[in-house]
């Protein structure tokens, strides 16, 4: 059990570029989860996939922003155009489907210039 | 309102003191956790519970179902407890969690030698 990994852990960016960020879950979690977190705040739910399946995606998701888990193991999150206040911490997190706790990975800081 | 609140946002204690972070939130929940947030991003699971109490080494989690209402307890705090605590809710849905949370903005510990 390595842990939930994310990549990149940081990315800068200008604004108006696509960025993609990367989570592994643990092996053999069907649950996982996208937050965001800006600072000073607690974290806010984007996503969930239950395997393969995007089950749920919260109103703070626009249009610009896209995730993916294409074989129920690795998920994407991918942001278009992205602005000033895309900047934020991003958590990716997993759980297997017998519990509600979840397994957070270190995050991938993004800061849009 | 938010739909979990926290008190305090801040808390400065001296090396030894008993320290009570409180928890209200005002939605259906299957679950609360509280989760420990280092500077740098990582965050840890501490408990996970849906009635009564719970203890791991120094730490106590309780909560009154009724009343809305959960606390965090550390006894004998110590620097080393220096840390961003969160309280997060597993909302309650017909048929079932849907496993994402809901966070309070947490509560900034720091533990003076």
């Amino acid at each position: 059990d390595t842990g939930v990994s994310q990549d990149p852990r940081h990315k800068i960016t200008k604004r108006g570029q696509n960025v993609t960020f990367r989570c592994d879950p643990i092996s053999e979690h069907n649950r996982l989860y996208w937050y965001r977190q800006t600072l000073g705040q607690g974290p806010e739910f984007l996503t969930y996939f239950q395997n393969e399946a995007q089950l749920e995606k919260s109103r703070l998701l626009s249009d610009r922003f896209s995730a993916e888990r294409p074989k129920g193991s690795f998920s994407t999150l991918e942001i278009q155009r992205t602005e000033q206040g895309d900047s934020a911490m991003y958590l990716c997190a997993s759980s297997p489907s017998y519990t509600d706790t979840q397994y957070f990975g270190p995050g991938t800081r993004l800061t849009v210039l | 309102k938010n739909e979990v609140e926290q008190s305090p946002q801040n808390l400065t204690a001296q090396e030894g003191e008993f320290i009570t972070i409180n928890c209200s939130y005002s939605v259906g929940i299957s679950a609360l956790h509280w989760l420990q947030q280092h500077p740098g991003g990582g965050i840890v699971s501490l408990f996970m519970l849906s009635s009564g109490k719970k203890k791991h080494g120094r730490l106590i989690a309780t909560i009154n179902i009724q009343e809305k209402h959960s606390s965090l307890h550390i006894t004998a705090s110590h620097p080393r407890d220096s840390a961003v605590y969160i309280c997060a809710v597993s909302p309650y849905f017909y048929g079932g969690s849907q496993g994402n949370l809901i966070f309070g903005k947490g509560t900034k510990l720091s533990v003076k030698p």
